[in-house]
């Protein structure tokens, strides 16, 4: 399979801990965007790259979210001491090229906060 | 800025008969537009995407939408519905100049076919 893939697909966490979630976009694609799903919502745009730069941060929903792409490959999401509010569907999207180039998207990680 | 309003929440039909789903955007440049679809426990799949070509595109599995810019519109009909098509749909809007280069979804609609 080598659409975009992404580790785990379901998570469950006890709130005030730290996770962490991996997407690996399919591998000639250059941009890879996260978004947040909430129950009922279109899919809410959160952060993308460029290779390894981070290009668009300032919709991150708080600084306790932050995301890396170290080498231009797979990126991480990482949610610090989570909150019962961060309980949703996280999905990864990849792209080629330019902007208005079509996003690839991942099967997505649910997080549970308990 | 840039937004999308998905006009039903829900919609119902019968299978064999036509499937109308509505969409109006609001954008402030040329926007891209799409319709994605969204089966349960799978990944978002692209239906189709207008981008600034012909204002009729044809996408998969039978569906089509009209871009209407007097409208500020982009409805996804397709004219016969099967069963598989049960799914929630979003459109959604992809502005280059808003600076971001994310893309901007709708609340989806919930797409019922009946037997």
């Amino acid at each position: 399979d080598t659409g975009v893939s992404q580790d785990p697909r379901h998570k469950i966490t006890k709130r005030g801990q730290n996770v962490t979630f991996r997407c690996d976009p399919i591998s000639e694609h250059n941009r890879l965007y996260w978004y947040r799903q909430t129950l009922g919502q279109g899919p809410e745009f959160l952060t993308y790259f460029q290779n390894e730069a981070q290009l668009e941060k300032s919709r991150l929903l708080s600084d306790r979210f932050s995301a890396e792409r170290p080498k231009g490959s797979f990126s991480t999401l990482e949610i610090q001491r989570t909150e019962q509010g961060d309980s949703a569907m996280y999905l990864c999207a990849s792209s080629q090229g330019v902007a208005k180039n079509i996003q690839y998207f991942g099967a997505g990680t649910r997080l549970s906060v308990l | 800025a840039q937004s999308v309003t998905q006009l039903d929440s829900h919609v119902s039909v019968s299978e064999g008969t036509p499937v109308l789903l509505r969409c109006n955007y609001s954008s402030s440049y040329s926007p891209s537009l799409f319709w994605y679809v969204q089966h349960p426990n799978k990944g978002l799949q692209l239906l189709l995407k207008y981008t600034s070509a012909a204002t009729l595109v044809k996408g998969i599995n039978g569906f089509e939408a009209e871009f209407k810019k007097s409208e500020t519109s982009f409805h996804l009909t397709k004219p016969s519905a099967h069963m598989s098509d049960a799914a929630e749909y979003f459109c959604v809007v992809s502005d280059p100049g808003g600076g971001a280069d994310g893309l901007t979804f709708g609340k989806g609609t919930h797409l019922i076919i009946q037997p």
